[in-house]
């Protein structure tokens, strides 16, 4: 079964760091472009990072450029959201999507929330 | 306030046909594909269609979209309860802050 399982959300202080994991099974991961999208509670769908199947192109939400790094193993089949500086806006479930064909993601995980408060 | 608008909410009788719109700029949906997703409640999003108009096997075809100059529509045919969900449409943004963008979503009630 093709499935994104992602992990690593919680509670947080405003300033405090997070690092988000998305593991992936059922397909060739490596092949394959992924994202980070982000729903603040009540609200609509936010596109946070992108990254290329080999990770040598990358991009950012201006929201969270500077302070959010993402990354991928392709030989562990996982996909990162590193999140420093961490603000209340930031709140919100974290989906990772594997992107197949231009800036469609067919398959998402289940999300993962990220509250930040103090 | 999104790069894309989509009217906030919808509704329809079973059975009806509606149709949800985008509307966005040449930065966007003028010069990029766009897709639609479906945000059933407490669930993630689902691909409903992609590359404007093209539907991922196990869409029915009761889901159609289309796309003219700078919108987008997406049409539900037949419609059911189990449709009542968010949908959003989302494409590539190619303006300084390039990335990919969503519609704010439209909430459709099946009534």
């Amino acid at each position: 079964e093709v499935q994104l399982v992602e992990s690593g959300g919680g509670l947080v202080q405003p300033g405090g760091s997070l690092r988000l994991s998305c593991a992936a099974s059922g397909f060739t991961f490596s092949s394959y472009q992924m994202n980070w999208v982000r729903q603040a509670p009540g609200k609509g769908l936010e596109w946070v990072s992108y990254i290329s199947s080999g990770g040598s192109t990358i991009y950012y939400a201006d929201s969270v450029k500077g302070r959010f790094t993402i990354s991928r193993d392709n030989a562990k089949n996982s996909l990162y959201l590193q999140m420093n500086s961490l603000r209340a806006d930031d709140t919100a479930v974290y989906y990772c999507a594997r992107e197949n064909g231009p800036h469609a993601f067919d398959i998402w995980g289940q999300g993962t929330m990220v509250t930040v408060s103090s | 306030q999104s790069v894309l608008t989509q009217p906030p909410s919808m509704s329809a009788a079973p059975g009806q046909k509606v149709t949800i719109s985008c509307s966005g700029s040449t930065s966007n949906i003028g010069n990029n594909y766009v897709s639609w997703y479906q945000q059933l409640p407490g669930t993630a999003p689902k691909l409903l269609i992609y590359e404007n108009n093209k539907r991922p096997s196990g869409i029915p075809d009761r889901f159609s979209g289309s796309k003219s100059d700078t919108s987008a529509t997406l049409g539900i045919t037949g419609l059911q309860t189990g449709d009542e969900a968010d949908y959003y449409c989302g494409t590539w943004d190619s303006s300084l802050s390039a990335g990919v963008v969503f519609g704010g979503g439209t909430r459709l009630t099946v009534l």
